[in-house]
């Protein structure tokens, strides 16, 4: 089955500077990327993703590429504010099976 | 608003006393999942359902039950609870099963075994 790693498991950012979080997946068969934020006391909302067929997908701030020969992709958040403090989760799938996500990043933005 | 809600949000209870958490959703999604969150693991799938009465495994099944006789509602029972049970469960939907689709989650349920 797929399994999908994630890293770092923390990170702090200062205001306004880039944060980015990397996940690799092992299913060669896998085509769809999405990102999920977890706000404290709230469950996971889907925040932004992206198939197999794009390389890069971006909205405002925040961006994902994926690359498929060596099988990772990445979240990209640029001018960091203190509401993006929250558990980021990627997670992979093919189009028949179910999404597997990684560990999850707790991303803490100081003023 | 279109929403997927869970009760209790919060619950502690004794090893071995049967509990129910209730999962219901507005959006008319024939897909509904069962997740448990621990720390350095992510989300673990526990049980899903693709449509009314049909209920599958997931990665984490053991000592969880489910059942799905209507549409909107997808309980997880946990017959006899244990403290490795300990955890934060979310329940989510989607509009149709397959890995492509979006997944909308409830706001969770702690809940703590003693």
């Amino acid at each position: 089955g797929e399994n999908v790693e994630q890293h770092p498991s923390t990170l702090s950012v200062q205001e306004g500077d880039s944060a980015v979080i990397k996940c690799t997946y092992s299913d060669s068969a896998s085509n769809y990327f999405p990102w999920y934020k977890q706000e404290l006391g709230k469950g996971p909302q889907l925040i932004i993703d992206i198939r197999s067929n794009v390389g890069e997908k971006k909205d405002q701030r925040i961006a994902v590429t994926l690359n498929k020969t060596a099988k990772h992709f990445s979240l990209h958040i640029t001018e960091t504010q203190p509401e993006d403090s929250a558990v980021y989760f990627c997670a992979a799938s093919n189009s028949w099976g179910k999404l597997q996500f990684g560990a999850g990043t707790q991303v803490v933005v100081t003023p | 608003e279109a929403q997927v809600t869970q009760n209790p949000r919060y619950l502690i209870t004794v090893t071995g006393k049967k509990l129910t958490v209730t999962c219901s959703q507005n959006m008319n999604h024939e897909y509904m999942s069962w997740y448990r969150q621990d720390p350095g693991l992510g989300l673990r799938q526990i049980y899903y359902s693709m449509n009314v009465e049909v209920t599958d495994k997931g990665d984490v099944p053991e000592g969880y039950k489910v059942s799905r006789k209507e549409k909107r509602n997808f309980p997880l029972i946990l017959e006899s609870p244990s403290p490795n049970q300990t955890s934060l469960y979310f329940c989510a939907s989607s509009e149709l099963a397959g890995g492509g689709e979006t997944q909308y989650f409830g706001p969770g349920t702690r809940l703590l075994v003693l």
